[in-house]
């Protein structure tokens, strides 16, 4: 296994069009989130899932993002309609969640993001 | 609302020095605090995680304490390295985040050779 992967690493695009961001964790990791980063900042919480299930979602995710996980492996992450405020690195993560729900003891697993450049 | 703050947010030492970098949070109810390394451009790398019940942890050259009454922790970077320059960033789960961080906006350490 090798971690989790993103892709694209880089998306330039133009504002107004549609971007679409992909994540595929390590595979036996059954809760994926994703963070988004602006420069100097720290990351901040957009959404997570458990398998396939989206159980949150941040005030930060506009309508015009959306994100699935369809089969509880990858997870895609569009963003709609883009606009310069969008620009950002967009970080995926995974853990392993023990049976008892809560396990606030695993370490998430980051990947090395997909940087966004709104025109 | 849980904030965290990290002070410096930027900091050069000459290698081979000791060091220590701040993380303070406003909500004691936390669950456990994690320092992250990250390179520039790149993502974000676990160096420690210390649970709400232990004072400190190490691993190597690094070594992070908590002290949760007063809403602090520290990591301590001993002889420090020109490889050490990155930019380091704590996060704290509180006690119902789901795994949910809530990070700081990081020290960018730069170790000059």
């Amino acid at each position: 296994d090798t971690g989790v992967s993103q892709d694209p690493r880089h998306k330039i695009t133009k504002r107004g069009q549609n971007v679409t961001f992909r994540c595929d964790p390590i595979s036996e990791h059954n809760r994926l989130y994703w963070y988004r980063q602006t420069l100097g900042q720290g990351p901040e919480f957009l959404t997570y899932f458990q398998n396939e299930a989206q159980l949150e979602k941040s005030r930060l995710l506009s309508d015009r993002f959306s994100a699935e996980r369809p089969k509880g492996s990858f997870s895609t992450l569009e963003i709609q309609r883009t606009e310069q405020g969008d620009s950002a690195m967009y970080l995926c993560a995974s853990s392993l969640a023990g049976t008892g729900g809560f396990a606030g003891a695993n370490v998430l697993t980051f990947g090395a993001g997909s940087r966004l450049t709104v025109l | 609302k849980q904030e965290v703050t990290q002070i410096p947010a930027a900091l050069s030492v000459p290698e081979g020095e000791n060091l220590v970098l701040n993380c303070s949070f406003t909500d004691s109810a936390i669950y456990n605090l994690q320092w992250f390394r990250q390179d520039p451009g790149k993502g974000l790398t676990s160096l420690l995680l210390i649970q709400s019940s232990q004072r400190e942890q190490t691993s190597g050259r690094l070594n992070a304490s908590l002290d949760k009454s007063s809403g602090r922790s520290t990591l301590y970077i001993a002889a420090s390295q020109p490889g050490d320059s990155a930019t380091y960033l704590c996060a704290v789960v509180g006690w119902f985040g789901n795994e949910k961080l809530t990070f700081g906006t990081g020290t960018r350490l730069t170790i000059i050779p």
